[in-house]
């Protein structure tokens, strides 16, 4: 593994159902993040996660919850998908804060029927 | 609400031609970041510039930041195909209390012609 990972790539959901996306690092960062992107809305931040074992709200937190047992795993839970969570989703991390760098997975693109 | 927000949305240039995208703000900020997204990819860290800083270079990319008019642009000299992409500004806001976000735009949507 070299830097961010996320699966799956893409899912179709029935509304109503519980996903998992994952997202793992290696680098060893102490933030992960996830977005969602939008069209016309652009990025906007769902949850956040500034090291192992805490966690926060970001823009856009309903409908969603995250964990952080460990440095690498972030993953980004929707426990009854509505088609309103149709998006492309992004986990991120940085070596700190938010005004750090952020390195970006390669998405995964959901759709909610 | 987006904390910074690109000009134009979209802008189509020749290659060989100059790129200049600008990215205007609310709020105090400690750093603006620009970053790349190529379609169907996640995006890449560009440049970042921190407050006390009004230019900043990396190869073809030059960088501006005006804070008293709360706006920075990205210029791309000499362009090629390959920049076609979107770019986002992205800027730091206090949330929720002590801790940082980077709060993203909503991009400029770049094309270069070949």
């Amino acid at each position: 593994i070299a830097g961010i990972t996320q699966a799956p790539t893409s899912q179709i959901l029935a509304a109503g159902r519980r996903m998992t996306l994952r997202c793992t690092q290696d680098m060893r960062h102490n933030a992960m993040y996830w977005y969602r992107q939008d069209l016309g809305l652009g990025l906007r931040l769902i949850h956040y996660s500034n090291t192992a074992g805490t966690t926060g709200k970001g823009e856009v937190p309903d409908g969603y919850s995250v964990s952080r047992a460990n440095t690498d795993d972030f993953p980004l839970t929707l426990a009854s998908a509505v088609p309103s969570q149709t998006s492309v989703y992004f986990c991120a991390s940085s070596r700190d804060r938010a005004t750090d760098t952020q390195y970006f997975g390669p998405g995964t693109r959901l759709t909610v029927l | 609400s987006q904390q910074g927000e690109e000009d134009p949305q979209a802008l189509s240039i020749q290659e060989g031609e100059n790129a200049t995208m600008n990215c205007s703000y609310k709020t105090s900020i400690n750093n603006l970041q620009w970053y790349r997204q190529n379609s169907g990819r996640g995006l890449v860290h560009l440049i970042l510039i921190r407050s006390n800083e009004r230019e900043k270079h990396s190869g073809r990319l030059r960088v501006t930041l005006d804070t008293s008019k709360k706006s920075s642009s990205l210029l791309i000299t000499a362009s090629r195909a390959a920049d076609t992409a979107s770019y986002f500004c992205a800027t730091v806001m206090i949330y929720g209390g002590a801790t940082n976000k980077l709060i993203f735009g909503t991009g400029t949507l770049l094309a270069v012609q070949p």
